[in-house]
């Protein structure tokens, strides 16, 4: 089982809409990434957070600790936020590294 | 701040030859870095976790005679992949971990494709 799963895996919205993104994980990870990657294929982080809320611009992410899950959420969508959003959780034991969600490919429509 | 670099963006050689792929921390020092590796529609990979001074830390699986870390200095690792086949061809990132900085920070370089013929 991944420690850290997500979903959607596809999605496809028309500009303008309001959309969330999940991701649950398990016990083990005391910090959540959110990257997003474009077609290009750098990554870039948008947030990390381990507790409450973070908003940069039109992107929103929120965490629930005592329900091991996040969202990110991006309002009034445009083409030019299609691309993967990656949710990675921090493993605070053994190794100390970054666990990936699959990620959830996003798709805008003009 | 916190930009990490990745040099070549891009490599195409022949099979059997060898690439090394550098990672730099530009506006900062970096205890850590992380080699990911990336197929086609797939999430990012561990391969290695490369502390200066020290030998880096390879994930299950990965050849660490194949793949060659070298992590010399506070701002620069490099990944050698040896005797380079075409199933090595893949995207290859690293990020970097801010001497100092909360641990669960990474900072993400652009990624270097390799394209082995």
């Amino acid at each position: 089982k991944n420690e850290v799963e997500q979903s959607p895996q596809n999605l496809t919205a028309q500009e303008g809409e309001f959309i969330t993104i999940n991701c649950s994980y398990s016990v083990g990870i005391s910090a959540l990434h959110w990257l997003q990657q474009h077609p290009g294929g750098g990554i870039v982080s948008l947030f990390m957070l381990s507790s409450g809320k973070k908003k940069h611009g039109r992107l929103i992410a929120t965490i629930n600790i005592q329900e091991k899950h996040s969202s990110l959420h991006i309002t009034a969508s445009h083409p030019r936020d299609s691309a993967v959003y990656i949710c990675a959780g921090f493993l605070i034991q053994g190794a100390q590294k970054l666990v990936f969600g699959q990620g959830t490919r996003l798709t805008i429509n003009p | 701040g916190a930009v990490v670099s990745q040099h070549p963006s891009w490599v195409i050689c022949k099979s059997g030859t060898s690439v090394k792929i550098e990672c730099r921390s530009l506006d900062f020092q970096a205890t850590t870095m992380f080699w990911y590796r990336q197929f086609p529609k797939q999430s990012l990979m561990l391969m290695a976790t490369s502390n200066e001074g020290s030998k880096a830390t390879y994930e299950q699986g990965v050849e660490k005679d194949k793949f060659l870390i070298n992590h010399a200095s506070l701002t620069l690792s490099t990944l050698t992949v040896t005797s380079a086949h075409p199933e090595d061809s893949s995207f290859y990132i690293c990020s970097a971990r801010k001497a100092g900085g909360p641990s669960g920070t990474q900072y993400f370089g652009p990624g270097t494709r390799l394209l082995v013929l």
